[in-house]
């Protein structure tokens, strides 16, 4: 059964840093790895979707790369703005046609 | 791009009735939706797959009887509490993609927050 980890399950940063949100899975079996982004209370937006074949996928400043040799994804963000507060969860798509979400990164950043 | 509908957002009910959640794609067919829970500060939690024109699969650990799922068509599923108690208050996201597994990236309804007094 994919399990799915996200590291650090918090944080918090000042405006303007460049951070890194980490994924792992224990199966590397999948057809793509997804990023959302979740608003308290709200639904989820999808940020970038990894098909995998690829290696990363770039969508304004935000960058997912992926390596399923070690089950590993990370979310890039560039120059953070206080607008990216949210919290960001990672999910693999294996057979079956499901996803399998992380715990989810909480992330503030500070004006 | 492609949108999901959910309704309601917000709901709030009495211990012992039932509740209906819709869940529509609004410009695209989808022959399979997901429901998802999740409780506060905890991720998501997939509680079963609808498929369009049959019965729903459900995950372990997930009452078929209490949540039951409609798919009655390519664009409408539904998830009804029945009986509805203080423990199933949460939130239920559904979701719907175009095409088959790694075509492309599930889209997700705005949720709805479901409280049962």
């Amino acid at each position: 059964k994919q399990e799915v980890t996200q590291i650090p399950a918090a944080l918090s940063v000042p405006e303007g840093e460049n951070l890194v949100l980490n994924c792992s899975f224990t199966d590397s079996a999948i057809y793509n790895l997804q990023w959302f982004r979740q608003d308290p209370g709200k639904g989820l937006t999808s940020l970038l979707l990894i098909q995998s074949s690829q290696r990363e996928q770039t969508s304004g400043r935000l960058n997912a790369s992926l390596d399923k040799s070690s089950g590993r994804s990370t979310l890039y963000i560039a120059a953070s703005q206080p607008g990216d507060s949210a919290t960001y969860l990672c999910a693999s798509d294996n057979a079956g046609n499901m996803l399998t979400f992380g715990g989810g990164t909480r992330l503030m950043v500070k004006p | 791009g492609a949108v999901v509908s959910q309704h309601p957002s917000r709901v709030i009910c009495k211990s012992g009735t039932s509740v209906k959640i819709e869940c529509r794609s609004l410009d695209f067919q989808a022959t399979t939706m997901f429901w998802y829970r999740q409780f506060p500060k905890q991720s998501l939690m997939l509680m079963a797959t609808s498929n369009e024109g049959s019965k729903a699969t459900y995950e372990q650990g997930v009452e078929k009887d209490k949540f039951l799922i409609n798919h009655a068509s390519l664009t409408l599923s539904t998830l009804t509490v029945t009986s509805a108690h203080p423990e199933d208050s949460s939130f239920y996201i559904c979701s719907a993609r175009i095409g088959g597994p790694g075509d492309s990236p599930l889209h997700f309804g705005n949720g709805t927050r479901l409280t049962v007094t």
